[in-house]
């Protein structure tokens, strides 16, 4: 009964760089959720997304983020030319229905990306 | 969502019970309360929620005053496996949860 698998764990990268992060939902799960924790900090919500839609990026920066969960596959976070400030452990969840008030996120161990 | 008010850090005693407390003033009338704990270097793992009725489950038990403006999250015996980060949560959406900066917790023996 696997939960939610994120990799890679551990990632470093040097500024300029790309970082790629991938989740894999809950098997039969088909809504995923990213967010981000910077050091010292609680979780900040980044994006929503089912399969092969973006349904809410109102957390994603702006710029060099993106994220899509495709038909097939994992959800993959992309973060294009990082910088320092991107360093953090970005965590995935799912959920297996439409979100309402009273459900429940399953999340995964988290990436912890490094940029040096 | 409205906001959450929890204090920075608690301390127990092994085996026996806490109550955390959260402040949460400005509740909707469809909000619900969420509690997800952190474990040192893992990901947040849901402990319970509730809307208006106390609530018990294998984890935790999750008290809510009559006016909703607060709730109180309980551990009926505390071990050292309870160590973590206690988020409390208002959710009517169902996702975008909002998570704090919780209480750590800190269980000695």
């Amino acid at each position: 009964n696997a939960g939610v698998m994120q990799n890679p764990r551990h990632l470093v990268r040097r500024r300029g760089q790309e970082a790629r992060l991938r989740c894999s939902p809950v098997k039969g799960h088909s809504h995923v959720y990213w967010y981000r924790q910077l050091p010292e900090e609680g979780l900040k919500f980044m994006v929503y997304l089912q399969k092969e839609n973006i349904i809410d990026e109102s957390g994603m920066p702006k710029e060099r983020f993106s994220a899509e969960f495709p038909k097939e596959g994992p959800s993959i976070l992309r973060i294009q030319q990082v910088v320092r400030g991107d360093s953090a452990a970005y965590f995935c969840a799912s959920s297996p229905e439409v979100p309402r008030g009273t459900d429940t996120q399953y999340f995964g161990p988290g990436t912890r990306l490094t940029v040096l | 969502d409205a906001k959450t008010t929890q204090p920075n850090s608690m301390e127990s005693n092994e085996e026996e019970p806490v109550h955390l407390p959260c402040n949460h003033s400005t509740i909707s009338g469809t909000d619900y309360i969420h509690w997800y704990r952190q474990l040192p270097s893992q990901g947040p793992e849901y402990v319970i929620h509730g809307l208006t009725s106390n609530v018990n489950n294998r984890m935790a038990s999750l008290a809510i005053a009559e006016d909703r403006k607060s709730s109180t999250l309980i551990l009926h015996r505390a071990t050292l496996r309870d160590a973590a980060v206690y988020y409390c949560i208002l959710s009517s959406s169902g996702y975008a949860l909002n998570f704090g900066k919780g209480t750590s917790l800190l269980v000695t023996p």
